[in-house]
């Protein structure tokens, strides 16, 4: 049973352009969470998402930063015209269950994106 | 808002030596703890949790315990292998949801024989 997915594992974009990250959840997983890392700092929250809803988006920026988790195929982060700040590591989580108490959410190794 | 500060890395030891990692939060309510552990080119895995003060959570000879007077939940191991080299990420879930969990920013733990 593989884990959770994430491609590309580096990506490197020049400023202005768009950033696309995948994320594939484990197998039987609906429940999608995007996690960022600023350097230096902890992860931050930034959306959660269930097949063809996003049911949190309160972490995400409010410009530029998109997510879907579509009836087939991988949740996609899309970041549109990157800047520097921007450069992070991006993690997607999944989990069986939802968004309840202690429910356990299973990471991928992450996104590592730099703008140049 | 809620807040994790655990201690700075890098962390270098010696094959079975002790390891304690220091992790302090700060939320409102009673939240839940999480210690996750990310391996070399791995994602990050759950490693223990606790509910509640008091109790203790303990997996692959590693222990925590949710102290609420200190509001504290520092990581310990008796004896540490290389095995155990990696990133340990202190977290807790506060309202009553898993989905927004707050991190502290990550302790590198290298052991060396």
């Amino acid at each position: 049973n593989a884990g959770v997915m994430q491609n590309p594992r580096h990506l490197v974009r020049r400023r202005g352009q768009e950033a696309r990250l995948r994320c594939s959840p484990m197998k039987g997983h609906s429940h999608v969470y995007w996690y960022r890392q600023l350097p230096e700092e902890g992860l931050k929250f930034m959306v959660y998402l269930q097949k063809e809803n996003i049911i949190d988006e309160s972490g995400m920026p409010k410009e530029r930063f998109s997510a879907e988790f579509p009836k087939e195929g991988p949740s996609i982060l899309r970041i549109q015209q990157v800047v520097r700040g921007d450069s992070a590591a991006y993690f997607c989580a999944s989990s069986a269950r939802g968004a309840q108490t202690n429910e356990k959410l299973f990471f991928g190794s992450g996104t590592q994106l730099s703008v140049l | 808002g809620d807040s994790v500060t655990q201690m700075e890395g890098p962390v270098t030891l010696s094959e079975e030596a002790f390891l304690t990692i220091n992790c302090t939060y700060t939320a409102t309510g009673y939240p839940s703890l999480f210690w996750y552990v990310q391996y070399p080119g791995e994602g990050l895995q759950l490693l223990l949790k606790a509910t509640k003060a008091d109790d203790k959570g303990s997996n692959k000879g590693f222990e925590a315990t949710y102290r609420k007077e200190t509001t504290s939940f520092h990581l310990e191991k008796g004896s540490v292998q290389v095995s155990d080299s990696a990133v340990y990420f202190c977290a807790l879930s506060g309202g009553g949801t898993a989905s927004k969990l707050t991190f502290g920013t990550g302790t590198r733990l290298q052991v060396t024989l």
